[in-house]
């Protein structure tokens, strides 16, 4: 499987500032880059996702920024709360045919209250 | 989004024995997938679940150290065979919706515990 590489492994930040994670793909087929979140005990799910045609995709306090040339995509948790702390995973795949995910390490992520 | 349930949730196996895995989804699916999740790590595709004939593994993956059935659209399984402590791990089915947006929906997984 290609790889895609994230960091970091963890983050702790404070109620109210931005949690911000990164990735990395080395695949240039890969056309959709999704985000999902998972809690323990539970499966990953679909948080937010891009497709390269756009840059930054926002929903709510969450942001994918998207940078195509640099092969890189980050996620952007504004007003972080103690309710996101939780594993975020990035992932890639090509949006027709399979469309198997192949995801990033994960970042184990702390909000403080 | 489908709802996806897995059973066992949980299990405890001795060394050298299988378990089957069943993902059961409320609606037809295009393309569904297994997983594996071991402790504090990523997930790793084991296979693609294709119906009516045989699984597409990836890399690193045997059909026979966990075969795969997709009798039809909405179950499958995923036997691990021969158990070893390393194989101990959550197992998650993940599935593709026939239509519209491109959303891989994750069931709740089933995590082994081989002794």
């Amino acid at each position: 499987q290609q790889q895609v590489k994230q960091s970091p492994q963890s983050l702790i930040v404070q109620k109210g500032g931005i949690s911000i994670i990164n990735c990395a793909y080395e695949n240039t087929a890969f056309d959709y880059f999704p985000w999902y979140q998972q809690f323990p005990g539970k499966g990953p799910a679909l948080l937010i996702a891009i497709r390269p045609d756009v840059s930054e995709k926002k929903e709510g306090r969450f942001t994918i920024s998207f940078n195509k040339s640099a092969k890189q995509f980050s996620l952007h948790i504004m007003d972080s709360q103690p309710g996101d702390s939780a594993t975020y995973f990035c992932a890639a795949s090509r949006d027709t045919g399979r469309r198997a995910l192949t995801f990033g390490s994960g970042t184990r992520l702390q909000v403080q209250p | 989004s489908a709802v996806i349930s897995q059973k066992p949730s949980r299990d405890i196996c001795q060394r050298g024995t299988s378990l089957t895995i069943q993902c059961q989804v409320d609606s037809q699916v295009t393309m569904m997938f297994w997983y594996r999740q071991q402790p504090g790590q990523s997930l790793t595709l084991i296979a693609t679940a294709n119906q009516g004939s045989e699984a597409t593994y990836e890399s690193g993956f045997v059909i026979d150290k966990f075969p795969i059935s997709r009798p039809n659209l909405t179950f499958s399984t995923l036997t691990v065979s021969n158990m070893s402590p390393e194989d101990s791990s959550i197992y998650l089915c993940s599935v593709l919706r026939s239509s519209g947006a491109n959303v891989l929906t994750f069931g709740a997984g089933s995590r082994l515990t081989v002794l």
